[in-house]
């Protein structure tokens, strides 16, 4: 199995809303992403999960939370959002964090809606 | 401040015909450059990825070269599809990081 696999393709929240976003990956990565990507911008890192434990925060608001249950499973749980929020949130894994031949590969993505 | 720049930002060209992408990197210390396809509304899918040592590389109809001395990559495309619509992103990783450095990417539209 060489993909990453999101769910659910497309999410649609009120602000007062709590909703997760779901990644999966079998590929025996050990690192693990969460990208926002606004429309015609390049993608935006959100964190950055090395070994199930969380090492990059893009000091991102605390209405984003990540968590990663385990080395093939990557959330982010999602509360109290903002209209400006919507975008298409991208998960991505590489082998390690920190290698020089650190080729990432990116699911298909989670196209969010606040209302 | 590490930049990557692609030009042009939109390109349109007639099924059948070549074409070339270009992107201007300033991170550094440089690990790799990567290609990246990304339909609208998708995930990116890697092309071609390239280190220091490596100034060509190439996937079907996509060829990608790299000049580290002057900073440059080029990604080329042989006679274009319809497929080939999507936007192409040049990435680049600095040495041992975790970051990438994302271009804004070139919009291709191949038309019949």
């Amino acid at each position: 199995d060489t993909e990453v696999t999101q769910t659910p393709k497309h999410l649609v929240m009120g602000m007062t809303n709590k909703k997760s976003l779901k990644c999966e990956q079998h590929m025996g990565h050990r690192a693990m992403y969460w990208y926002k990507q606004k429309a015609k911008k390049p993608p935006e890192l959100m964190f950055v999960y090395s070994y199930e434990k969380l090492s990059i925060n893009e000091s991102v608001p605390s209405r984003f939370s990540p968590e990663c249950p385990n080395s093939s499973l990557l959330n982010l749980h999602l509360h109290a959002l903002q209209p400006e929020d919507s975008a298409l949130y991208l998960c991505a894994s590489s082998q390690y964090s920190g290698s020089d031949y650190n080729e990432q590969f990116f699911g298909p993505g989670t196209r969010l809606t606040v209302l | 401040k590490n930049q990557v720049e692609q030009s042009p930002q939109s390109l349109i060209i007639l099924e059948g015909k070549n074409c070339t992408l270009q992107c201007n990197y300033t991170v550094s210390p440089f690990s790799n450059l990567r290609w990246y396809k990304q339909d609208t509304g998708r995930g990116p899918v890697s092309l071609t990825i390239m280190t220091f040592s490596e100034n060509t590389k190439s996937n079907g109809r996509y060829t990608a070269t790299l000049d580290a001395d002057t900073k440059q990559s080029s990604l080329h495309i042989t006679a274009s599809q319809l497929s080939d619509s999507a936007s192409y992103i040049c990435v680049v990783s600095n040495t041992g990081f975790q970051k990438l450095v994302f271009g804004t990417g070139t919009r291709l539209l191949v038309s019949p």
